[in-house]
């Protein structure tokens, strides 16, 4: 079983939708969460950093970390055409050297 | 701009040639990282370095060789190239804790 798990999709949903897209994990030792955005023949982008639990927002985007389910979920609300990406989940800890465990990557369409 | 700098962008290589990926980055991070991205099988590192003249091996090192003499480069070598080591290759850099930022990728094509 790998450490992070992620749906690779893909997923297609209308523009307009809300979309949400998770990962689950296996080290509890995890403190730091992140979620990259790749479009098409680019590198990944930083989206959204998370510390440990909670919920932080940027404009239509939304992360969560749930600890105690070691769950964590990007919502995007009223999505675009242009959010058609693949979107990956990363964590590290003091443990990995906070070294990013990656998820596979969850390919999103929105269609117009 | 401040960021990752990779080169080429994109190679067709014989099998059996030596070939350098270059990165550079001018964020002054101690840690670098080279991945290789398949379809299906994600981000996969092949090697870290966590500061100037330290590396480490990640997850398929194998075939690969990286050394770190400063803190902006760190080159990715492969000795003979072989078909399956076809795939987009990043690099990246970041800091204790942040996230990593990475560069436009290089295509390498092994034929």
């Amino acid at each position: 079983q790998k450490e992070v798990e992620q749906d690779p999709g893909p997923l297609s949903v209308p523009e307009g939708a809300i979309v949400s897209l998770n990962c689950t994990y296996s080290n509890s030792a995890f403190q730091y969460f992140m979620w990259y955005r790749q479009y098409s023949r680019k590198g990944p982008e930083l989206l959204m950093y998370t510390y440990s639990s909670g919920n932080k927002e940027d404009g239509r985007f939304t992360a969560q970390v749930d600890k105690s389910s070691k769950y964590i979920s990007l919502f995007i609300r009223d999505s675009q055409p242009s959010d058609s990406a693949t979107y990956l989940c990363a964590m590290s800890s003091m443990d990995s050297n906070y070294q990013l465990i990656w998820g596979a990557g969850t390919k999103l369409i929105i269609k117009p | 701009i401040a960021g990752i700098t990779q080169a080429p962008t994109s190679q067709i290589l014989a099998a059996g040639r030596r070939m350098t990926l270059r990165c550079t980055q001018d964020m002054r991070h101690n840690a670098m990282y080279w991945y290789r991205q398949d379809l299906g099988l994600g981000l996969r590192l092949i090697h870290y370095s966590n500061t100037a003249g330290t590396t480490g091996k990640g997850e398929v090192p194998d075939g690969y060789s990286v050394s770190r003499a400063n803190t902006d480069d760190f080159p990715l070598t492969l000795a003979s190239a072989v078909p399956s080591q076809t795939s987009v290759y990043f690099c990246a850099a970041g800091g204790t804790g942040y996230g990593y930022t990475f560069g436009s990728g290089t295509r390498l094509t092994v034929v």
